[in-house]
């Protein structure tokens, strides 16, 4: 079984300003992790990933994220906000496909409830 | 990287009609592909998985006899929404994992307004 907690469902910030957007986990296996962004209307956009590599991830668009074990965390960062990142946040988990046998079904994902990012000029 | 397409885009049906939405992996095969639907301001909640050349897999609460899906090619799923009602009215969206680099792409989504 798997979940994850969003624990903000909304974060305003200014131009310039460092954004953190908050994301706790749960899991039976050694989880991937996942963060997409969502513009109004359109389909997810991969921002980043862990899958067991480097804990400190960096993805597009100056985002990055770190996998803390100890902590069940995968905290979304970035350093300067712009007026582009406003948008919806998803973060992310799925089961390892490493299992044998398991079919499609370990790639199931199973999203937070979202992080609505405004950015403030 | 891999794409994923979706159609229609959006589609606008009367109450009682049927209505078939298409994923397609453009550049790779999928076995498997999920289906999600999401409602205005929420997060996406699976529906489906759909397995190439077998049936597909509900989630749980799921009517398996109103949302049909098609999985009959190696890069094709669909997903009819068969009498559909106003509360069908939601923003579909496809995924197919590449195993090959173990990543979910997205289809860019389906909007539904059932009148």
């Amino acid at each position: 079984a798997q979940s994850v907690t969003q624990l903000d469902s909304h974060v305003s910030v200014s131009e310039g300003t460092p954004v953190l957007l908050r994301c706790n986990y749960s899991s039976s296996y050694s989880p991937s992790l996942f963060w997409y962004v969502q513009h109004p209307n359109k389909g997810l956009q991969l921002l980043l990933k862990y899958t067991s590599a480097a804990t400190l991830v960096k993805g597009i668009n100056g985002f990055e994220a770190e996998f803390k074990k100890s902590e069940t965390s995968f905290h979304l960062t970035k350093p300067s906000a712009h007026m582009s990142d406003a948008a919806e946040y998803f973060c992310v988990v799925s089961g390892t496909p490493k299992l044998k046998n398991s079919g499609g079904s370990n790639y199931k994902l199973t999203f937070g409830k979202g992080t609505l990012l405004t950015v403030n000029p | 990287g891999a794409v994923v397409s979706q159609h229609p885009s959006w589609v606008i049906c009367k109450s009682g009609t049927s209505v078939k939405i298409e994923c397609r992996s453009l550049d790779f095969q999928a076995t498997t592909m999920f289906w999600y639907r999401q409602f205005p301001k929420q997060s996406l909640m699976l529906m489906a998985t759909s397995n190439e050349g077998s049936k597909a897999t509900y989630e749980q609460g799921v009517e398996k006899d109103k949302f049909l899906i098609n999985h009959a090619s190696l890069t094709l799923s669909t997903l009819t929404v068969t009498s559909a009602h106003p509360e069908d009215s939601s923003f579909y969206i496809c995924s197919a994992p590449d195993r090959g680099i173990y990543e979910q792409y997205f289809g860019p989504g389906t909007r539904l307004t059932v009148t």
